[in-house]
């Protein structure tokens, strides 16, 4: 069964840091395209970046709201991505989802709080 | 970066009742365009990709059409557990973007 389950959200403080993991099972991580998102509390959803595999060149991107303070890797021997999150401020309080691809599937998500 | 435009924002409709939602993009996107829906405390699940193709395991009630600006996604008889929101995104340019949902509701 393909699953993706994301871990590592919680309560922050505005400044800090959290690195969020998303780990997949039957699948091989190696062969897809892995993308964040979120969405903000009673919001829509929101692209946050992904992180290409290395036949699609390996490359990441990001939403411009988010460029230079987060930054999505991956460990493919181990079967998870990563979103590490940097200078986090109040409006990055969202759950955040990773998923297959380009957005074909997602994980159940985990909830990050930024507030003092 | 491109915007999408869906509406309506929410609806009510009653079960069997035929619904439409349609989705612009603000510039040509062809067909690179998802459908999701999200129940309440749950992630999206993609129904719809590629404007028209439906999902492996997706009822045949949903459908999508469409292409290049103008989008159109339809449940042809809502069941009960179609009450929910639904979002159009594109995947044609980065950043993907998302249209802002409809809530469909019960009558």
């Amino acid at each position: 069964e393909v699953n993706l389950v994301e871990s590592g959200g919680g309560l922050v403080q505005p400044g800090q840091s959290l690195r969020l993991s998303c780990t997949v099972s039957g699948f091989t991580l190696s062969d897809y395209v892995m993308s964040w998102f979120r969405q903000a509390p009673g919001k829509g959803l929101e692209w946050v970046g992904f992180t290409k595999n290395k036949a699609s060149g390996g490359t990441t991107d990001y939403a411009a709201s988010v460029k230079g303070r987060f930054t999505i890797s991956r460990d493919d021997s181990k079967s998870i991505a990563y979103l590490q999150m940097t200078s986090l401020k109040s409006e990055d309080t969202a759950v955040y989802y990773c998923a297959r691809g380009y957005s074909s599937l997602w994980g159940q998500g985990t909830l990050v709080i930024v507030s003092s | 970066d491109i915007q999408m435009t869906q509406s309506p924002s929410s609806l009510s409709a009653s079960v069997g009742d035929r619904v439409t939602i349609t989705c612009q993009a603000s510039q040509d996107i062809s067909y690179y365009l998802n459908w999701f829906q999200q129940k309440p405390g749950k992630a999206p699940t993609l129904l719809i990709y590629g404007a028209s193709n439906l999902e492996t395991g997706v009822p045949s009630r949903f459908s999508g059409s469409g292409s290049g600006t103008d989008f159109t996604f339809t449940i042809s008889s809502l069941h009960p557990e179609d009450f929910a929101t639904y979002y159009c995104q594109q995947y044609q340019n980065v950043p993907l973007t998302f249209g802002g949902g409809t809530k469909v509701e019960i009558k």
